[in-house]
């Protein structure tokens, strides 16, 4: 069955850097998705991407992130500056079709330690 | 305001027994619903949707059921596997201006006794 995979599986950057992590949605999938999850807390969107662009945000997502997808099979997404707060699993998604009615596949996520 | 919320962080059975796990909502205009299971270390993981246009599906040993009357949703498993132990949420897509943003309540870890 295809999966939504992720790398690198856990990532740990110094305050102030720039982390990227990466995630090759299923292929045939048109919608993507970033989510973060803080230890022992929900789930929270933070942002979903259609044709190459953002179709809807959370205000967690501020100007310190941002997502891409720089070729036909991956999307990122970038945090510029890292502060302590963004230690959490992000986990990349994909649907085959626009949120309504379709459910969304998850990678397993990469850690975020922010030292 | 609007949520999506559990009504008990944890829930444990013994195994073959079967397990029913509750969410309410409170956004009236959601009306796709989303089960999810997260085993450790692992990202969520689909189960079973429903549709407000009904209020019971069944899939494999799970069934859902919605009441949008009192904004309630459930989870049955049925005959509860050891394997069947992770943390389950309930997701909404909650409308925003034309588009769709997936809400996650808290999660019940479900923990089933050999």
């Amino acid at each position: 069955e295809p999966e939504v995979t992720q790398t690198p599986s856990h990532q740990v950057t110094q305050m102030g850097q720039e982390v990227i992590l990466r995630c090759v949605p299923i292929s045939n999938h048109l919608y993507f998705y970033w989510y973060r999850q803080i230890l022992g807390q929900k789930v929270e969107f933070l942002v979903s991407f259609y044709n190459n662009e953002i179709s809807e945000k959370s205000e967690i997502f501020d100007d310190q992130f941002s997502v891409e997808r720089p070729d036909g099979s991956n999307f990122t997404l970038k945090i510029r500056s890292t502060k302590l707060e963004d230690s959490a699993m992000y986990f990349c998604a994909s649907s085959g079709g626009r949120g309504q009615n379709q459910p969304q596949h998850f990678g397993d996520g990469t850690r975020l330690s922010i030292l | 305001g609007e949520s999506v919320g559990l009504h008990l962080p944890t829930l444990s059975v013994q195994e073959g027994d079967n397990s029913i796990i509750n969410c309410a909502y409170s956004n009236s205009a959601s009306d796709y619903f989303i089960w999810y299971k997260q085993e450790s270390g692992k990202g969520p993981q689909f189960i079973i949707d429903i549709r407000s246009n009904m209020d019971k599906r069944q899939g494999q040993r799970v069934t859902v059921l919605l009441n949008k009357t009192v904004k309630h949703l459930s989870l049955q498993i049925a005959a509860t596997q050891p394997g069947d132990s992770a943390v389950y949420f309930c997701a909404e897509n909650r409308p925003s201006g034309g588009s769709y943003i997936p809400t996650f309540g808290r999660g019940t870890s479900l923990i089933v006794h050999p």
